[in-house]
């Protein structure tokens, strides 16, 4: 899940499993929801993206999952490897011009 | 195709000093924005531009910080007198319009700022 703590929330996964990482998102008016990846010493690099009349978007490897009635964001990333370890962060947009970032998930492969 | 360009990649500051960022957007992109981020926190918004004009500036400390993007030329925010605190990664952003609504955001490598 999601935090905006000093410390943030941490997963870790065996090289080759399938990792999910979870978002909370806070305005029911959202319409558009982005997923980023954040490699150590980077800037955000753009994963994947959901409207709000989608419940689904699979891309190369990363499925997203949106339930507008839980207000609730998921990043699937089959397969899991070294390489895609990083912080993962969602963000939402919402009228039409404010986009939020949540503080993300640190995601470590273990091989 | 370039994506967002930023420089430098790391800046040094003494207290006191003046810091300035520069900002180079995805070609045919006409909005620029700008993100503070601490380490282990998430990205805080500080400002949105577009050609010659502040659209929201919301997120930008009331003295020292101002941010531009002129007719021609980078954006820049600049940072005045920095203190310790000052010390974060600056993130620029850029996006297309289509219509009134603003589409994805593309990051920049960032500029990471020490005051010592």
């Amino acid at each position: 899940g999601e935090s905006v703590g000093l410390h943030l929330p941490t997963l870790s996964v065996q090289e080759g499993d399938n990792s999910i990482i979870n978002c909370a998102y806070s305005n029911s008016a959202s319409d558009y929801f982005i997923w980023y990846k954040q490699e150590s010493g980077k800037g955000p690099q753009f994963i994947i993206d959901i409207r709000s009349n989608m419940d689904k978007r699979q891309g190369q490897r990363v499925t997203v999952l949106l339930n507008k009635t839980v207000k609730h964001l998921s990043l699937q990333i089959a397969a899991t490897q070294p390489g895609d370890s990083a912080v993962y962060f969602c963000a939402e947009r919402y009228n039409n011009n404010d986009m939020r970032f949540g503080a993300g998930t640190r995601l470590t492969v273990k091989p | 195709n370039a994506g967002v360009m930023q420089n430098p990649r790391h800046l040094v500051r003494r207290r006191g000093q003046e810091a300035r960022l520069r900002c180079s957007p995805m070609k045919g992109h006409s909005h620029v924005y700008w993100y503070r981020q601490l380490p282990e926190e998430g990205l805080k918004f500080m400002v949105y531009l577009q050609k010659e004009n502040i659209i929201d500036e919301s997120g930008m400390p009331k003295e020292r910080f101002s941010a531009e993007f002129p007719k021609e030329g980078p954006s820049i925010l600049r940072i005045q007198q920095v203190v310790r605190g000052d010390s974060a990664a600056y993130f620029c952003a850029s996006s297309p319009e289509q219509g009134v609504i603003r589409e994805t955001q593309y990051f920049g490598p960032g500029t990471r700022l020490l005051v010592l």
